[in-house]
């Protein structure tokens, strides 16, 4: 069971570049969610989709895009790389409400 | 004010030590009350959920939820070095499209010493 994939697992960006992070499940879940996580800082959420079709700003959205690509994939987009944006970055999945969330295993960061 | 408060430590104790991990919280809506465990390098994991006030016992961990106060406590009993990670509290909400609104501690790394 592969459960969450996130690919890449590491990247270094230049200020000014764009690049995507994929996310896809295998678990036929219905919710899907980015976050970043930062020394401190805790788990932020920056976009999630409820449903196929849907997605909505989370708590830090500034300087990302995302896409639903279909139920199994969500994309989140960095259109111009800034080094604020250097974090640890997880997609998250969940069934339905109230359950457990299912976490991919991390695509860490760096702009400079 | 945050919606949910947790000391990040860090909280070194001896193995076999009770460790005592605590969350506040100001939405009264929250019904759900998670703790996700995170080793280094590692996305988070359900470690166990309590629904509404009340204890939860898993082994050597129980979750307890005091919704008068809005405190969230999680307990370990005779810890272990394989306990070494950081502790997340999530308190469960719902989003009004729809989906599960996850709402992060900013996690307590704990660090049991042989």
């Amino acid at each position: 069971n592969a459960g969450v994939t996130q690919t890449p697992k590491f990247q270094v960006l230049k200020t000014g570049q764009s690049m995507t992070l994929q996310c896809a499940q295998d678990m036929n879940h219905n919710s899907m969610y980015w976050y970043r996580q930062d020394p401190g800082m805790g788990l932020r959420l920056i976009y999630y989709s409820a449903s196929e079709g849907t997605t909505d700003k989370g708590e830090v959205p500034n300087g990302y895009n995302v896409s639903r690509l279909n139920k199994r994939e969500f994309s989140l987009r960095l259109e111009s790389a800034a080094p604020s944006q250097t974090s640890v970055y997880f997609c998250a999945s969940t069934p339905t409400v109230n359950t457990e969330a299912f976490f991919g295993q991390g695509t860490r960061l760096t702009v400079v | 004010q945050k919606e949910v408060e947790q000391d990040p430590g860090p909280l070194s104790v001896p193995e076999g030590a009770i460790v005592s991990l605590n969350c506040t919280y100001s939405n009264s809506a929250f019904q759900y009350f998670m703790w996700y465990r995170q080793y280094s390098r590692k996305g988070p994991e359900l470690l166990m959920y309590t629904y509404s006030s009340g204890n939860k016992e898993d082994g050597r961990f129980t979750a307890q939820v005091d919704k008068s106060s809005k405190y969230i406590s999680l307990f370990i009993r005779d810890s272990q070095p394989s306990d070494s990670a950081t502790y997340l509290c999530a308190p469960l909400g719902l989003f009004t499209g729809g989906g599960n609104k996850l709402t992060f501690g900013t996690g307590t790394q704990l660090k049991v010493e042989l």
